[in-house]
């Protein structure tokens, strides 16, 4: 069973700044298959990207997503106050069944 | 527009049973894998199940299987989670979402969820 390790747990940032969150898959997986959700508090989560690196449908250009094989990682260019809330990464797997990792929070500095 | 609606949650005794749904509209249900997923209180995501257009297949993970059956009723935009023998770390929002997969493979749309309880 693939385990995805996110990381930093927390991030405590201000608008305007840039971030990286990192997603780590414990062995190598297809990017194809890996995911980036955000949620905010009460509500469901909603898809940023998929196939590691492309934005879904009216996801700002100041999100951005690479990697692959074990080390994925997630761009936020530019900080929105709308922006902050629980970045979770997701991978299909090859027994049929999906994958999360624990998430990571950006939080108001 | 793609909507999914999910209801049947409420609180539960521990051992008891519960019945899902989720109504999917704005989009062709029976050309669509769907999944449930949960998320305990102040915890990550976790998947529970998902069943193919057609149900001919299905999975669960570990927690839930032989407890939970995943169905749907594609002439009624419908999709189910038969929820048996409960326990109180089942306590949780339960989301039901669309799977895309066609090359990539991600879950595009979500539910706003319905919240289980398992407790005495």
């Amino acid at each position: 069973e693939i385990v995805l390790t996110q990381s930093p747990g927390t991030l405590s940032l201000s608008p305007g700044e840039r971030t990286t969150l990192s997603c780590r898959a414990s062995q190598s997986i297809s990017s194809t298959y890996l995911a980036w959700y955000q949620q905010k508090p009460g509500q469901a989560p909603r898809l940023l990207i998929y196939g590691a690196s492309s934005r879904a449908t009216g996801i700002p250009d100041r999100f951005s997503g690479s990697g692959s094989g074990t080390d994925f990682t997630l761009t936020i260019s530019r900080l929105e106050p709308e922006d902050f809330g629980v970045y979770y990464c997701q991978q299909y797997g090859s027994s049929v069944t999906w994958t999360f990792g624990q998430g990571t929070k950006v939080e108001i500095k | 527009q793609v909507q999914l609606v999910e209801s049947g949650g409420g609180l539960v005794k521990p051992g008891g049973s519960l019945r899902l749904s989720c109504a999917a509209s704005g989009f062709t249900f029976s050309d669509y894998y769907m999944s449930w997923i949960r998320q305990a209180p102040g915890k990550g995501l976790e998947w529970v199940s998902y069943i193919s257009g057609s149900s001919s297949n299905t999975n669960y993970a570990d927690s839930v299987k032989g407890r939970f059956t995943i169905s749907r009723d594609n002439a009624k935009n419908s999709l189910f989670l038969q929820m048996n023998s409960l326990r109180a770390e089942d306590t949780a929002v339960y989301y039901c979402a669309r799977e895309f997969c066609g090359g990539d493979c991600y879950l595009d749309y979500w539910g706003q969820g319905s919240l289980v309880t398992v407790s005495s």
